[in-house]
């Protein structure tokens, strides 16, 4: 049962154009969302959240898109950089309890931004 | 300066052996988690210790034992390895509280494979 959903397994871009990273979700009572970009042999490493009382959440070319209506969200990177080319994950967390503190992780994005 | 990590970096064993996986947090933060990313590139989610009590634990085998001798440290031990136990796992960590939206830090990951 999978809960977050990644439906595009890679997405390529030209540097200087816009980057869209989708994701989608099932379980209604995620009340936060993160991005992860993952590159090869390290960990993932946090780049942006969004919580569930806003639609929208920007930080320098990052900007995550929420549409709490369509259990979506979406990740735009303007502009894309060669530097970008990472896979990118998706995680939602619901309220604490015994959901303290876990993430449910997407499968995951390859972004390849060609120079 | 690294903040999350973990050893060892590799790990090739035979079935039926036992082997731990240490991690080390140099954040100050009270939480740590032992996540797995399988074949298939999911993240999930294995267990939690937040300031050394287990928050959760989601169905793991037995086998694995998580050992958190103090807030900054969170070591995984596994009994018996078995082929389907081979896969990337990632230590993380991230501050107290409420942890709806609080970033995970990750570690580098440590890819074990049992042969």
């Amino acid at each position: 049962d999978q809960q977050v959903k990644q439906n595009s397994p890679s997405l390529s871009v030209q540097e200087g154009r816009i980057s869209i990273l989708n994701c989608d979700y099932t379980n209604s009572m995620f009340d936060y969302f993160l991005w992860y970009k993952k590159y090869p042999a390290e960990g993932p490493t946090f780049l942006i959240s969004i919580s569930s009382i806003k639609d929208k959440n920007e930080d320098g070319r990052f900007t995550v898109f929420l549409n709490k209506s369509a259990k979506h969200l979406s990740l735009h990177i303007v502009p894309s950089q060669p530097g970008d080319s990472a896979v990118y994950f998706c995680a939602a967390s619901a309220p604490g309890g015994t959901s303290y503190g876990k993430l449910t992780f997407g499968q995951g994005t390859i972004l390849t931004v060609h120079p | 300066d690294t903040a999350v990590s973990q050893t060892p970096k590799y790990l090739v064993t035979q079935m039926g052996n036992d082997k731990s996986i240490k991690c080390e947090q140099n954040l100050g933060h009270d939480t740590m988690y032992w996540y797995k990313q399988d074949s298939k590139k999911f993240l999930k989610i294995m267990f939690s210790y937040n300031n050394k009590e287990l928050i959760i634990n989601e169905t793991v085998p037995n086998r694995f034992s998580p050992k958190s001798p103090d807030k900054a440290h969170l070591n995984l031990h596994i009994n018996s390895l078995e082929l389907g136990d081979s896969a990337v796992y990632f230590c993380a960590s991230s501050r107290k509280g409420q942890s709806n939206g609080v970033p995970q830090y990750f570690g580098p990951g440590t890819r074990l494979t049992v042969t």
